[in-house]
């Protein structure tokens, strides 16, 4: 049984460069979440899909940013021309939309993206 | 908007210590509630949950009571280890009055646990 995987685990990258981040949910749930954690914060929450539809996005997500899911697999979300605001570990998460345990959202390991 | 507030930490223990964390809340509707920890060099994990009023999650020794009354959600564990050292992040999801499930969890800025031999 697998759980969510995130891929690149560490990335470095310089001002005004975009980044991409992979999540890989676990294969059954059809919702999958997107959230940025700073340091000494919780997550806040950035997005979230149902299947393909993107179905809620905050107002954390600038135009900079954008997120797909176009088979309802697997999700990219990509930074545009990065800030050094941009630093922080990006999570993702999934989960049933229904069942005993639809509420339940299982994280990722994170991905850690440092702008210089 | 929705919103969690914890404790300030960091919280520093004995080993055998009671624990408490304490945790309330602002939303709409009627939240769902839960405890995540983050153990150093892992990710999130769901710790225990609450979905109604009055319900009480518990699990590894911990427990919240969901108190609707107070918008609270404390945790406490009689008798704290070493390894429960970890950030503790209280969290809500949002369910509208209608049923309609809202997909984001709200998370309070975590509380650090030390405990100590």
């Amino acid at each position: 049984d697998t759980g969510v995987s995130q891929d690149p685990r560490h990335k470095i990258t310089k001002r005004g460069q975009n980044v991409t981040f992979r999540c890989d949910p676990i294969s059954e749930h059809n919702r999958l979440y997107w959230y940025r954690q700073t340091l000494g914060q919780g997550p806040e929450f950035l997005t979230y899909f149902q299947n393909e539809a993107q179905l809620e996005k905050s107002r954390l997500l600038s135009d900079r940013f954008s997120a797909e899911r176009p088979k309802g697999s697997f999700s990219t979300l990509e930074i545009q021309r990065t800030e050094q605001g941009d630093s922080a570990m990006y999570l993702c998460a999934s989960s049933l939309s229904r069942g005993p345990t639809y509420n339940e959202q299982f994280f990722g390991p994170g991905t850690r993206l440092t702008v210089l | 908007g929705d919103s969690v507030t914890q404790m300030e930490g960091p919280v520093t223990l004995s080993e055998e210590a009671f624990l408490t964390i304490n945790c309330t809340y602002t939303a709409t509707g009627y939240p769902s509630l839960f405890w995540y920890v983050q153990y150093p060099g892992e990710g999130l994990q769901l710790l225990l949950k609450a979905t109604k009023a009055d319900d009480k999650g518990s699990n590894k020794g911990f427990e919240a009571t969901y108190r609707k009354e107070t918008t609270s959600f404390h945790l406490e564990k009689g008798s704290v280890q070493v390894s429960d050292s970890a950030v503790y992040f209280c969290a809500l999801r949002a369910l509208a009055f209608g049923g309609t499930s809202y997909g984001k969890l709200t998370f309070g800025q975590g509380t650090i646990l030390t405990v100590h031999p």
